[in-house]
């Protein structure tokens, strides 16, 4: 059983530039949540993708979108990159939407200058 | 005022100390509670989920007090290799998103 894998591990990017990242969900898991985490803060909920669509979302501006993919896969996008963009950024897949066996990848970190 | 807060710490404690991390929660509605750890650049790892009935895994005591909303990890025996930071994490009923506390950092030193 795979777990769940985002790629990159690390990004730098220029203010204002867009940025994607990706993430493969675990075997078995429909269900994919983005997190984002600044240093020395909890993981805040940026938004949740079952089948294909967005299912909920926090407290974050359209600048930041999603996609889910018929493999359960998904995709992150931030565009006009500012510099509290800048943190860990967190896929978490899971059966169903309320599931419980949350699994968090290792996360990309992004760094904005 | 933040909806899960916790103490941030540090702790810093010596092998086999007992230490105890409290934090509370402002939804009364919250459904399911957990504690992760999180080691230093590391994902978020579940350590246990909390019930009402307090519940128990090896050195670590969870429990929850829904009229005081109020949850608390007590680590026995503490082992080098408990230094992390612990996040308190609150799952509000009807909803598919996970709240996560701060954060409280434990350092256990020889």
């Amino acid at each position: 059983e795979t777990g769940v894998t985002q790629s990159p591990t690390h990004l730098i990017k220029t203010r204002g530039q867009q940025v994607t990242l990706r993430c493969s969900s675990q075997s078995g898991h429909n269900t994919v949540s983005w997190y984002q985490q600044a240093l020395g803060q909890g993981p805040q909920f940026i938004f949740q993708y079952y089948r294909e669509e967005e299912n909920g979302r926090g407290n974050f501006p359209p600048r930041f979108s999603g996609l889910q993919f018929p493999n359960y896969s998904s995709e992150l996008n931030v565009n006009a990159l500012e510099l509290d963009d800048s943190a860990l950024y967190l896929c978490a897949s899971s059966l169903e939407v309320q599931g419980y066996g949350y699994t968090f990848g290792s996360g990309t970190r992004l760094t904005v200058v | 005022r933040k909806e899960v807060e916790q103490d941030p710490g540090p702790f810093n404690v010596p092998e086999g100390a007992t230490v105890a991390f409290n934090c509370t929660y402002s939804n009364s509605a919250s459904q399911s509670f957990f504690w992760y750890r999180q080691d230093c650049r590391k994902e978020p790892k579940l350590l246990m989920s909390v019930y009402s009935s307090g519940n128990e895994d090896g050195r670590f005591t969870a429990q929850l007090n829904r009229a005081s909303q109020y949850i608390s990890l007590l680590i026995r025996d503490s082992k080098l290799s408990d230094s992390a930071t612990y996040l308190c994490v609150v799952k509000p009923g009807g909803y598919n998103k996970l709240i996560f506390g701060a954060g409280t950092r434990l350092a256990v030193h020889p």
